[in-house]
């Protein structure tokens, strides 16, 4: 089955600075990427997305770029603001595979420091 | 507005005893999930439904229970068998192939 790690587990940047998560995944069939914020006890909320015939996506100042060969994407954050600040989630899953489920990394706490 | 309704907040259980947590959709969504947030790791799967009647167990099944008897609805049922319960609870749904995942805003429960 899948696997999904991610890179680093804690990250603390300088407001302004720009923040960059690593995921990586294992099952090559897996077709779509998508990237949770969650805020201290609230839900996670999907930010970003992108699926495998796109190698990357950008909305303001959130990009994610994907590597097909290698098997990672990864989350782009500029200009950080300590609204920022949250734990950051990245899953994978093969959408075409009826039964299949959302596999997620185990988190990236960024803190953004004024 | 569509959304995913998680209830209680917050839930307290004395030991020995089962407790059910609420998940509703109005979102017209056939698959419904439940993880399990613990400090400091990910979201752990507990069991999932992509169909009305149907169910199927996640990675940490053991101790919970569920039920699909309408689209809207999800419960889980949180056992004494659950060794270790304290946790936050969220819900998810999607609407089926090529979507993402919509969560609940979580149930969290501790253990008296």
């Amino acid at each position: 089955g899948e696997n999904v790690e991610q890179h680093p587990s804690t990250l603390s940047v300088q407001e302004g600075d720009s923040a960059v998560i690593k995921c990586t995944y294992s099952d090559s069939a897996s077709n779509y990427f998508p990237w949770y914020k969650q805020e201290l006890g609230k839900r996670p909320q999907l930010i970003i997305d992108i699926r495998s015939n796109v190698g990357e996506k950008k909305d303001q100042r959130i990009a994610v770029t994907l590597n097909k060969t290698a098997k990672h994407f990864s989350l782009h954050i500029t200009e950080t603001q300590p609204e920022d600040s949250a734990v950051y989630f990245c899953a994978a899953i093969d959408l075409d595979n009826y039964g299949q489920n959302f596999v997620f990394g185990p988190g990236t706490r960024l803190s953004v420091l004024p | 507005d569509g959304g995913i309704t998680q209830s209680p907040k917050y839930l307290f259980r004395k030991e020995g005893q089962n407790v059910t947590l609420s998940c509703e959709q109005n979102l017209n969504h056939d698959a419904m999930y439940w993880y399990r947030q613990d400090p400091g790791q990910g979201l752990r799967l507990i069991y999932y439904s992509q169909i009305v009647n149907d169910f199927q167990k996640g990675d940490i099944a053991e101790g919970y229970s569920v039920s699909r008897e309408k689209k809207e609805s999800f419960p889980l049922t949180v056992t004494s068998a659950q060794k270790n319960p304290t946790a936050f609870y969220l819900c998810a749904s999607d609407g089926g192939t090529n979507q993402p995942q919509h969560f609940g805003d979580g149930t969290r429960l501790s253990i008296l």
